[in-house]
């Protein structure tokens, strides 16, 4: 099925430091996801996001749904060792297409 | 809330036998399951989704006799892979979803190595 432009495709950045990522379709959605995955796990949601130009917070994440309605944006503000992983957007617009994921690793 | 167990999360086969995956939502009723393959450092491959008491919906590609999907009640859905083969071998992660919410909530993921 479709999949979604995510990017970056991995980052690696110093502890402390602020991370965003962005995920990008061709077609509108009426709900963006976002979850992140531990190795060996099942993606776990993080954040759910329904209107267009919402922006929600789940703790130090930060997420929004594009004006066009065919991208969202994730944040993470002030990064710890544990916030690594693989993280997923996710859009649904009758059927869910999932992006293609963005590693991070952060460096203490 | 809203918390999908799977298991077994890890499976060792031996090629030709059948191997059963279980998914449940422990907290809800799952109207629409769905079933994934992920390869190492890829996304999410779907393979079907099944609603409570119908057939599932199998994508292009995937083989419905060899993977096959039951959804009796609203918070069990099983997946058998048939005559397992060493390229069956994978991490499959089932999924449920909630409507109203256009959610879905996953389970932790089944390693299946067939030998």
């Amino acid at each position: 099925g479709q999949q979604l432009n995510q990017s970056p495709q991995s980052m690696f950045i110093q502890e402390g430091e602020d991370v965003s990522m962005n995920c990008t379709s061709s077609s509108i959605f009426n709900t963006w996801l976002w979850y992140k995955q531990d190795p060996g796990e099942g993606p776990v949601l993080l954040i759910a996001l329904y209107k267009a130009g919402e922006l929600t917070s789940n703790g130090r994440l930060t997420a929004q749904f594009g004006i066009t309605r065919k991208d969202s944006f994730l944040n993470i503000s002030a990064s710890i060792p544990s916030d690594v992983g693989i993280y997923f957007c996710a859009g649904r617009q009758g059927q869910f297409y999932f992006g293609t994921g963005t590693s991070l690793t952060v460096i203490p | 809330g809203a918390v999908v167990s799977q298991h077994p999360s890890w499976v060792i086969c031996k090629s030709g036998t059948s191997v059963k995956i279980e998914c449940r939502s422990l907290d809800f009723q799952a109207t629409t399951m769905f079933w994934y393959r992920q390869f190492p450092k890829q996304s999410l491959m779907l393979m079907a989704t099944s609603n409570e008491g119908s057939k599932a919906t199998y994508e292009q590609g995937v083989e419905k006799d060899k993977f096959l999907i039951n959804h009796a009640s609203l918070t069990l859905s099983t997946l058998t892979v048939t005559s397992a083969h060493p390229e069956d071998s994978s991490f499959y992660i089932c999924s449920g979803g909630v409507q109203a919410k256009n959610i879905q909530y996953f389970g932790a993921g089944t390693r299946l190595s067939v030998l």
